[in-house]
């Protein structure tokens, strides 16, 4: 089985801050891992994704995010936060060895970044 | 490339109605997913397609729930004798075939509200 936690319902950050979104996996086999936002009545947008080769990836927006094999994360980060960033950011992960195709989400952490 | 769509982008009915649901993945994508996503939660496996076959169905989609995809493009999502539990954001994603990247795509969402 896998599985996605998302230990923050909200993150608060000052624009200008660096903000961070925590989120912690747990799969039998290696994991693809994913970042999507979602903004108000909107689909999820995809941000990054790790699936093999260099635990730091960067993607969209400025955003990256640090893969932990040991510690079973992958925590998203930007080092200067935007007004423009407050939304809702889903982690998502699916197991390499799965038969499925499925993703597994996290319950959401929403972020404010105020002016 | 135009991304995924999805039609209607919003619908209400009436308890025991039945409804349909439209997406049209990315062209090319072979592979396409549909997910649930209630209010203040993350999206839910529902089914996936990979072009006419559908190879996975979640215990979430229960008999009134059925999903084709007959012609390998476009999929349908009917929901027969809709419930008010039934209300929530339904999310089509599509995928490239293999060796096309692990990322999908996700569509605008189709929200339902079943009074």
């Amino acid at each position: 089985a896998q599985s996605v936690a998302q230990p923050e319902d909200q993150v608060n950050v000052a624009e200008g801050n660096p903000l961070t979104v925590k989120c912690t996996y747990s799969v039998s086999g290696n994991p693809y891992l994913f970042w999507y936002v979602q903004y108000p009545n909107r689909g999820l947008q995809f941000l990054l994704k790790y699936i093999t080769g260099d635990n730091l990836v960067k993607g969209s927006y400025g955003f990256e995010a640090e893969f932990n094999k040991s510690q079973t994360s992958f925590h998203l980060k930007k080092p200067s936060a935007l007004v423009s960033d407050s939304a809702l950011y889903f982690c998502a992960v699916r197991d390499e060895e799965a038969a499925g195709n499925k993703l597994t989400f996290g319950g959401g952490t929403r972020v404010l970044v105020k002016p | 490339d135009t991304g995924v769509s999805q039609n209607p982008r919003h619908k209400i009915t009436k308890r025991g109605q039945n409804v349909t649901f439209r997406c049209d993945p990315i062209s090319e994508h072979n592979r396409l997913y549909w997910y649930r996503q209630t209010l203040g939660q993350g999206p839910e496996f529902l089914t996936y397609f990979q072009n006419e076959a559908q190879l996975e169905k979640s215990r979430l989609l229960s008999d009134r729930f059925s999903a084709e995809r007959p012609k390998g493009s476009f999929s349908t999502l009917e929901i027969q004798r809709t419930e008010q539990g039934d209300s929530a954001m339904y999310l089509c994603a599509s995928r490239s075939p293999p060796g096309g990247g692990e990322t999908q795509y996700f569509g605008p969402g189709t929200r339902l509200l079943v009074l």
